[in-house]
């Protein structure tokens, strides 16, 4: 298996602008997390979803961010307007089962807002 | 909310040592705890999973230990190359399987 696999790698864009970040679990994991790493705070979990529903937002900073997962091998988390204080580095991460196994990471999103 | 404390925060060893890296937690009412690490620009990987029920496992020169009563973890890695050189992270799974991650124990091996 290819692993989770995140896209873009890197993005860079202007204040306000909308940002759309994608992920794709590995096959067959029925759980799938979206984090978010910065240097001052560490890794934050920001949602995550069990069979493509959401379970916890909890940890979505505000109305900006949202997220989706249509169907089992793809997600995307949204940001709209995008500030420079959301710069940081995004991770998805997928997992088979409840919590007796294994977390997977993507390489992540290096989001840069100007 | 669990808040979970790693120490130190940096640690530089020359290679061949033996070291432990340390992680605590608030809320010992844990499923399981794993041991991650990464590297620069990289993701995380998984090194070690541990059940709440177990008291340490081991792969090659990692073993990790838990205390779950007094919410406590150790990752002890043997002989270390400078290949081991990265950020350590560890991360006790809570209810609703959502992990919570410390801000990690960033290690360097010199030759």
């Amino acid at each position: 298996d290819a692993g989770v696999i995140q896209s873009p790698r890197h993005e860079v864009t202007e204040m306000g602008q909308e940002v759309t970040l994608r992920c794709k679990p590995i096959s067959g994991h029925d759980y799938l997390f979206w984090y978010r790493q910065t240097m001052m705070r560490g890794l934050e979990l920001l949602i995550y979803f069990n069979n493509n529903v959401p379970i916890d937002d909890s940890g979505m900073p505000e109305d900006r961010f949202s997220a989706k997962m249509p169907n089992a091998s793809f997600s995307t988390l949204k940001i709209q307007p995008s500030e420079p204080r959301d710069s940081a580095v995004y991770f998805c991460a997928s997992r088979f089962g409840g919590g007796g196994e294994k977390l997977f990471f993507g390489s992540g999103t290096q989001l840069s807002v100007l | 909310k669990q808040e979970v404390t790693q120490i130190p925060a940096a640690l530089s060893v020359p290679e061949g040592e033996n070291l432990v890296l340390n992680c605590s937690f608030t809320d010992s009412a844990i499923y399981n705890l794993q041991w991650f690490r990464q590297d620069p620009g990289k993701g995380l990987t998984s090194l070690l999973l541990i059940q709440s029920s177990q008291r340490e496992q081991t792969s090659g020169r990692l073993n990790a230990s838990l205390d779950k009563s007094s919410g406590r973890s150790t990752l002890y890695i043997a002989a270390s190359q400078p290949g081991d050189s990265a950020t350590y992270l560890c991360a006790p799974t809570n209810s609703g399987y959502a992990l919570n991650f410390g801000k990690g124990t960033s290690l360097l091996v010199t030759p």
